[in-house]
Protein backbone atom coordinates (compact mmCIF):
# COMPACT_ATOMS: atom_id res chain seq x y z
CA UNK A 1 0.00 0.00 0.00
CA UNK A 2 1.02 3.57 -0.48
CA UNK A 3 3.43 5.02 2.32
CA UNK A 4 4.81 8.60 2.66
CA UNK A 5 7.70 9.67 4.43
CA UNK A 6 8.93 13.26 4.99
CA UNK A 7 12.28 14.44 5.01
CA UNK A 8 13.52 18.26 5.79
CA UNK A 9 15.90 20.05 7.49
CA UNK A 10 15.67 20.26 11.27
CA UNK A 11 16.32 23.95 12.47
CA UNK A 12 15.51 26.81 9.53
CA UNK A 13 17.39 30.54 10.99
CA UNK A 14 14.32 32.93 10.79
CA UNK A 15 14.15 34.70 7.29
CA UNK A 16 15.58 31.41 5.33
CA UNK A 17 13.67 28.95 3.16
CA UNK A 18 12.46 25.78 4.41
CA UNK A 19 12.57 22.70 2.13
CA UNK A 20 10.67 19.85 3.19
CA UNK A 21 10.37 16.94 0.58
CA UNK A 22 7.64 13.84 0.73
CA UNK A 23 8.74 10.65 -0.70
CA UNK A 24 5.87 8.08 -1.82
CA UNK A 25 6.32 4.53 -2.05
CA UNK A 26 3.70 2.05 -3.43
CA UNK A 27 2.70 3.91 -5.80
CA UNK A 28 3.41 6.00 -8.57
CA UNK A 29 2.91 9.96 -7.94
CA UNK A 30 1.59 11.42 -11.11
CA UNK A 31 -0.98 8.46 -11.29
CA UNK A 32 -4.52 8.46 -10.51
CA UNK A 33 -6.64 11.44 -9.25
CA UNK A 34 -4.54 11.88 -6.14
CA UNK A 35 -3.66 15.46 -4.20
CA UNK A 36 -0.64 15.24 -2.58
CA UNK A 37 -1.14 17.47 0.56
CA UNK A 38 1.14 19.23 3.77
CA UNK A 39 -0.49 19.71 6.84
CA UNK A 40 1.55 21.44 10.02
CA UNK A 41 0.77 21.46 13.48
CA UNK A 42 2.46 24.00 15.65
CA UNK A 43 3.38 22.06 19.31
CA UNK A 44 0.53 21.88 21.37
CA UNK A 45 -1.82 22.92 18.85
CA UNK A 46 -4.12 22.07 16.03
CA UNK A 47 -3.83 21.07 12.84
CA UNK A 48 -3.86 23.85 9.67
CA UNK A 49 -3.98 23.26 6.38
CA UNK A 50 -0.93 24.29 4.01
CA UNK A 51 -1.78 23.01 -0.02
CA UNK A 52 -1.77 20.73 -2.11
CA UNK A 53 -0.84 19.59 -5.76
CA UNK A 54 -2.80 17.28 -7.92
CA UNK A 55 -1.26 14.43 -9.82
CA UNK A 56 -1.63 16.49 -12.71
CA UNK A 57 0.89 19.32 -11.41
CA UNK A 58 -2.09 21.85 -10.56
CA UNK A 59 -2.01 23.35 -7.21
CA UNK A 60 -3.78 25.21 -4.50
CA UNK A 61 -2.65 26.44 -1.36
CA UNK A 62 -3.48 28.20 2.31
CA UNK A 63 -4.42 32.21 1.18
CA UNK A 64 -2.39 33.20 4.81
CA UNK A 65 0.81 31.36 3.53
CA UNK A 66 -0.13 31.54 -0.66
CA UNK A 67 2.91 34.71 -1.08
CA UNK A 68 5.70 32.41 0.49
CA UNK A 69 4.58 28.94 -0.61
CA UNK A 70 5.66 26.30 -3.82
CA UNK A 71 4.62 23.07 -3.89
CA UNK A 72 6.10 20.82 -6.72
CA UNK A 73 5.83 16.88 -8.20
CA UNK A 74 9.38 14.85 -8.95
CA UNK A 75 7.86 12.85 -10.93
CA UNK A 76 11.35 11.27 -11.44
CA UNK A 77 12.29 10.43 -7.57
CA UNK A 78 8.84 9.86 -6.84
CA UNK A 79 8.17 12.56 -4.55
CA UNK A 80 6.64 16.15 -4.12
CA UNK A 81 7.93 19.36 -2.08
CA UNK A 82 7.33 22.52 -0.02
CA UNK A 83 8.99 25.24 -0.19
CA UNK A 84 8.64 28.05 2.32
CA UNK A 85 10.15 31.35 1.94
CA UNK A 86 11.03 34.14 4.90
CA UNK A 87 9.87 32.01 7.56
CA UNK A 88 9.40 32.89 10.87
CA UNK A 89 9.28 31.67 14.64
CA UNK A 90 5.34 30.81 13.41
CA UNK A 91 6.34 28.36 11.37
CA UNK A 92 7.74 26.37 13.89
CA UNK A 93 5.85 23.04 13.28
CA UNK A 94 5.57 19.56 13.07
CA UNK A 95 4.74 19.30 9.28
CA UNK A 96 2.91 16.51 7.53
CA UNK A 97 2.74 15.00 4.35
CA UNK A 98 -0.64 12.98 2.94
CA UNK A 99 -2.44 11.51 0.01
CA UNK A 100 -5.72 13.51 -0.38
CA UNK A 101 -8.61 12.24 -2.24
CA UNK A 102 -11.74 13.71 -4.10
CA UNK A 103 -14.62 11.85 -2.88
CA UNK A 104 -16.96 12.40 -5.82
CA UNK A 105 -20.24 11.76 -3.18
CA UNK A 106 -23.48 13.80 -3.21
CA UNK A 107 -21.59 16.81 -2.04
CA UNK A 108 -17.96 16.34 -3.66
CA UNK A 109 -15.12 16.21 -0.78
CA UNK A 110 -11.70 15.71 -0.21
CA UNK A 111 -10.11 13.68 2.72
CA UNK A 112 -6.92 12.40 3.62
CA UNK A 113 -6.40 8.93 3.70
CA UNK A 114 -2.71 7.81 4.03
CA UNK A 115 -0.36 10.24 6.25
CA UNK A 116 3.61 10.46 6.82
CA UNK A 117 4.64 10.02 10.68
CA UNK A 118 5.52 13.96 10.50
CA UNK A 119 8.41 15.61 10.60
CA UNK A 120 9.75 18.74 13.13
CA UNK A 121 10.43 22.02 11.73
CA UNK A 122 12.26 24.83 14.24
CA UNK A 123 12.43 28.01 13.05
CA UNK A 124 15.33 29.55 15.45
CA UNK A 125 18.25 31.71 15.17
CA UNK B 1 -12.55 31.66 4.79
CA UNK B 2 -15.42 30.35 7.31
CA UNK B 3 -14.57 28.67 10.53
CA UNK B 4 -15.27 25.27 12.23
CA UNK B 5 -16.09 25.27 15.89
CA UNK B 6 -15.43 22.31 18.02
CA UNK B 7 -16.16 21.72 21.67
CA UNK B 8 -12.01 22.12 23.41
CA UNK B 9 -12.90 18.45 25.35
CA UNK B 10 -15.68 16.37 26.24
CA UNK B 11 -15.77 12.98 28.26
CA UNK B 12 -17.07 9.57 28.50
CA UNK B 13 -17.68 6.63 30.28
CA UNK B 14 -16.22 3.59 29.15
CA UNK B 15 -18.88 1.42 27.32
CA UNK B 16 -21.36 4.61 26.91
CA UNK B 17 -22.28 6.59 23.92
CA UNK B 18 -20.49 10.10 22.87
CA UNK B 19 -20.81 12.71 19.99
CA UNK B 20 -18.44 15.02 19.19
CA UNK B 21 -19.58 18.39 17.14
CA UNK B 22 -17.93 20.40 14.69
CA UNK B 23 -20.17 24.14 13.37
CA UNK B 24 -19.81 25.83 10.56
CA UNK B 25 -21.25 27.18 7.76
CA UNK B 26 -19.44 25.26 5.71
CA UNK B 27 -21.76 22.18 6.67
CA UNK B 28 -24.75 23.49 4.87
CA UNK B 29 -23.28 22.54 1.58
CA UNK B 30 -20.69 19.61 2.58
CA UNK B 31 -19.73 17.26 4.63
CA UNK B 32 -17.54 16.92 7.59
CA UNK B 33 -14.07 14.34 7.27
CA UNK B 34 -13.30 13.42 10.94
CA UNK B 35 -9.48 12.22 12.13
CA UNK B 36 -8.04 10.95 15.12
CA UNK B 37 -5.43 11.89 16.65
CA UNK B 38 -3.08 10.07 19.31
CA UNK B 39 0.07 11.87 21.39
CA UNK B 40 2.52 11.78 19.14
CA UNK B 41 1.19 10.19 16.32
CA UNK B 42 0.45 11.54 12.55
CA UNK B 43 -3.90 12.02 12.56
CA UNK B 44 -6.10 9.02 11.27
CA UNK B 45 -8.85 8.98 8.72
CA UNK B 46 -12.09 7.92 10.90
CA UNK B 47 -15.14 9.27 8.88
CA UNK B 48 -15.91 10.77 5.70
CA UNK B 49 -18.76 11.84 3.18
CA UNK B 50 -22.33 11.30 4.42
CA UNK B 51 -21.07 8.04 7.11
CA UNK B 52 -17.97 6.11 5.34
CA UNK B 53 -15.33 4.92 7.18
CA UNK B 54 -12.25 3.31 5.81
CA UNK B 55 -11.97 -0.61 6.94
CA UNK B 56 -9.52 -0.96 9.28
CA UNK B 57 -11.63 1.82 11.65
CA UNK B 58 -14.27 -0.16 13.94
CA UNK B 59 -18.17 0.52 13.08
CA UNK B 60 -18.70 2.17 16.26
CA UNK B 61 -17.31 5.10 14.83
CA UNK B 62 -19.92 7.14 12.91
CA UNK B 63 -20.55 10.69 10.94
CA UNK B 64 -23.91 12.46 10.68
CA UNK B 65 -25.16 16.24 9.74
CA UNK B 66 -27.79 18.37 10.88
CA UNK B 67 -27.92 21.97 9.74
CA UNK B 68 -25.02 23.74 10.19
CA UNK B 69 -23.67 20.84 12.51
CA UNK B 70 -21.31 17.31 11.80
CA UNK B 71 -21.11 15.14 14.15
CA UNK B 72 -18.85 11.90 14.82
CA UNK B 73 -20.91 9.75 17.55
CA UNK B 74 -19.05 6.71 19.08
CA UNK B 75 -20.99 4.12 20.56
CA UNK B 76 -20.02 2.34 23.13
CA UNK B 77 -16.52 4.14 23.58
CA UNK B 78 -13.33 2.15 24.08
CA UNK B 79 -10.22 2.97 26.35
CA UNK B 80 -8.33 3.41 22.86
CA UNK B 81 -10.61 5.66 21.45
CA UNK B 82 -9.03 8.44 23.92
CA UNK B 83 -7.84 10.63 21.83
CA UNK B 84 -7.90 14.29 20.30
CA UNK B 85 -10.63 14.55 17.33
CA UNK B 86 -10.52 17.10 14.42
CA UNK B 87 -13.31 18.21 11.72
CA UNK B 88 -12.28 19.69 8.38
CA UNK B 89 -14.36 20.27 5.65
CA UNK B 90 -14.33 22.80 2.36
CA UNK B 91 -14.48 25.94 2.63
CA UNK B 92 -17.71 27.31 1.78
CA UNK B 93 -15.71 30.56 0.71
CA UNK B 94 -13.16 29.39 -1.06
CA UNK B 95 -14.17 25.59 -2.60
CA UNK B 96 -10.62 24.89 -3.02
CA UNK B 97 -9.20 25.27 0.32
CA UNK B 98 -9.75 23.05 3.31
CA UNK B 99 -10.19 24.43 6.79
CA UNK B 100 -9.94 22.30 10.42
CA UNK B 101 -11.33 22.89 13.39
CA UNK B 102 -9.65 23.44 16.53
CA UNK B 103 -9.97 20.09 18.02
CA UNK B 104 -11.83 18.11 20.80
CA UNK B 105 -9.71 16.10 23.60
CA UNK B 106 -11.80 12.68 24.20
CA UNK B 107 -11.42 11.12 27.53
CA UNK B 108 -12.93 7.71 28.35
CA UNK B 109 -13.51 7.06 32.47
Amino acid sequence: QVQLQESGPGPVKPSQTLSLTCTVSGGSINRGNNYWTWIRQPAGKGLEWVGRIHSSGSTEYNPSLKSRLSISLDTSNNHFSLRLSAVTAADTAVYYCARGIFWTGSSPIFYMDVWGKGTMVTVSS
Amino acid sequence: SSELTQDPAVSVALGQTVSIKCQGDSFRIYFATWYQQKPGQAPVLVVYGENNRPSEIPDRFSGSRSGNTCSLTITGAQAEDEADYYCSSRDSNDHNQEIFGGGTKLTVL
